[in-house]
């Protein structure tokens, strides 16, 4: 299996443009999350999914980031409007839906909004 | 946020074991403790959980204290390949089942 695979690596755009970012999960894995890094707040937690349904999107900041999974290989999350502080690594990881296991992470979208 | 404590940083010599410490005193007692790691420009990688029981695989060790308050990961062999920043969570510590929350880790460095 090929991993957890992100695109684009790298995405630069203007203040203001729509942004999407796409994630394709391990075969056969149903539990999906997005994480967003920076220097200062770290890894942290944006949305998960089980089985293609939104578990807890509390993470999510604002109303300008939406996160869908339309079905069980492909997510996508989206800043619309983006900002410059929005300019982070954003993080796909999948796992099985099961208290026991390990998740799996993509190897990450550098995201710099100018 | 993530209810375990770990050292900001530590250094570790090429070829000794590295002990990575944990306090991870609120987690339930049904609930397993996981260890991730984070090389630099990379995904965070799973490395071992454990719930009670001391652990080992191709990678790491892991000692869980019989109170299950904290744990230590030990790397028998550091190589300078293992630097980078090392997690230890607590799956319940984001307020709900399995949210691998991550705090701030270890910085792990390996020096030759």
């Amino acid at each position: 299996d090929a991993g957890v695979i992100q695109s684009p690596r790298h995405e630069v755009t203007e203040m203001g443009q729509e942004v999407t970012l796409r994630c394709k999960p391990i075969s056969g894995h149903n539990s999906l999350f997005w994480y967003r890094q920076t220097m200062m707040r770290g890894l942290e937690l944006l949305i998960y999914f089980n089985n293609n349904v939104p578990i807890d999107d509390s993470g999510m900041p604002e109303d300008r980031f939406s996160a869908k999974m339309p079905n069980a290989s492909f997510s996508t999350l989206k800043i619309q409007p983006s900002e410059p502080r929005d300019s982070a690594v954003y993080f796909c990881a999948s796992s099985l839906w099961h208290r026991n296991t390990e998740a799996f992470f993509g190897q990450g979208t550098r995201l710099t909004v100018v | 946020d993530a209810k375990t404590t770990q050292p900001t940083s530590m250094d570790c010599a090429e070829g000794r074991a590295a002990n990575l410490p944990c306090n991870h005193s609120t987690i339930s007692g049904n609930e397993y403790v996981y260890w991730y790691r984070q090389i630099h420009s990379q995904g965070p990688q799973y490395i071992i959980h454990g719930l009670k029981n001391n652990e080992t695989n191709e990678m790491a060790s892991l000692i869980i204290t019989e109170d299950r308050k904290s744990s230590t990961l030990i790397l028998p062999h550091a190589t300078l390949r293992d630097t980078a920043v090392y997690y230890c969570i607590d799956p319940n510590s984001g307020g709900s089942n399995y949210k691998l929350t991550f705090g701030k880790g270890t910085l792990l460095t390996v020096n030759p």
